[in-house]
């Protein structure tokens, strides 16, 4: 069936560095592929998505590449701040509005 | 806009049991999809609701059922809870249902003992 593999589990950077997170897919059908960040005690919140007919996508500090050859998004998070720290899930859209997610990634910004 | 809401947000049952559980989407959305949060399963989807047809169906067993009313506010509902049911069960709504934006609620934390 569809799976999504997200690395790393965990990440820790110095505030002010930048954090990637990259996922791989198996279901070369997807085309859509949004992005969540989960704080403690919340639903996730949608961050960025894309869309197959785009390679990359920018909302300010956040960007996220897509290539679909190799079955494979990431999303990059530049200038981090303490604020970011949370657990993000990347997710592949199936039929319908079903989401496969991905595993998440703790990411850990220090002050 | 009102976000997601879903009530009730915790709720302490005993297995055996069954629970209903309440997902009221942003004003204007069609579709409302349900996903179980657990530390082993991470996000897995249960089913998708559309107009008041289920539209999708994850990988779970006929204990877990849903229903979409005219309103477009949805429900679920577990049977003869186990243990392995706590988790936290979040609803998604959506303008339509082909890969859309989905938006999430806060969830509502079951668990059962």
């Amino acid at each position: 069936g569809e799976n999504v593999e997200q690395h790393p589990s965990t990440l820790s950077v110095q505030e002010g560095d930048s954090a990637v997170i990259k996922c791989t897919y198996s279901d070369s059908a997807s085309n859509y592929f949004p992005w969540y960040k989960q704080e403690l005690g919340k639903g996730p919140q949608l961050i960025i998505d894309i869309r197959s007919n785009v390679g990359e996508k920018k909302d300010q500090r956040i960007a996220v590449t897509l290539n679909k050859t190799a079955k494979h998004f990431s999303l990059h998070i530049t200038e981090t701040q303490p604020e970011d720290s949370a657990v993000y899930f990347c997710a592949m859209g199936n039929a319908g509005n079903m989401l496969t997610f991905g595993g998440g990634t703790r990411l850990m910004v220090k002050p | 806009k009102a976000g997601v809401t879903q009530t009730p947000r915790y709720l302490i049952k005993t297995r055996g049991q069954q629970v209903t559980l309440s997902c009221s989407p942003i004003s204007g959305h069609r579709s409302v999809s349900w996903y179980q949060q657990t530390p082993g399963q991470g996000l897995q989807f249960l089913f998708e609701y559309f107009s008041e047809t289920q539209r999708n169906k994850g990988n779970f067993p006929g204990r877990f059922s849903g229903r979409q009313f005219s309103n477009s506010r949805s429900e679920m509902n577990v049977s003869t809870l186990e243990l392995g049911d706590s988790a936290l069960y979040l609803c998604a709504s959506s303008l339509f249902s082909e890969q859309e934006t989905q938006y999430f609620g806060p969830g509502t934390r079951l668990l059962v003992l």
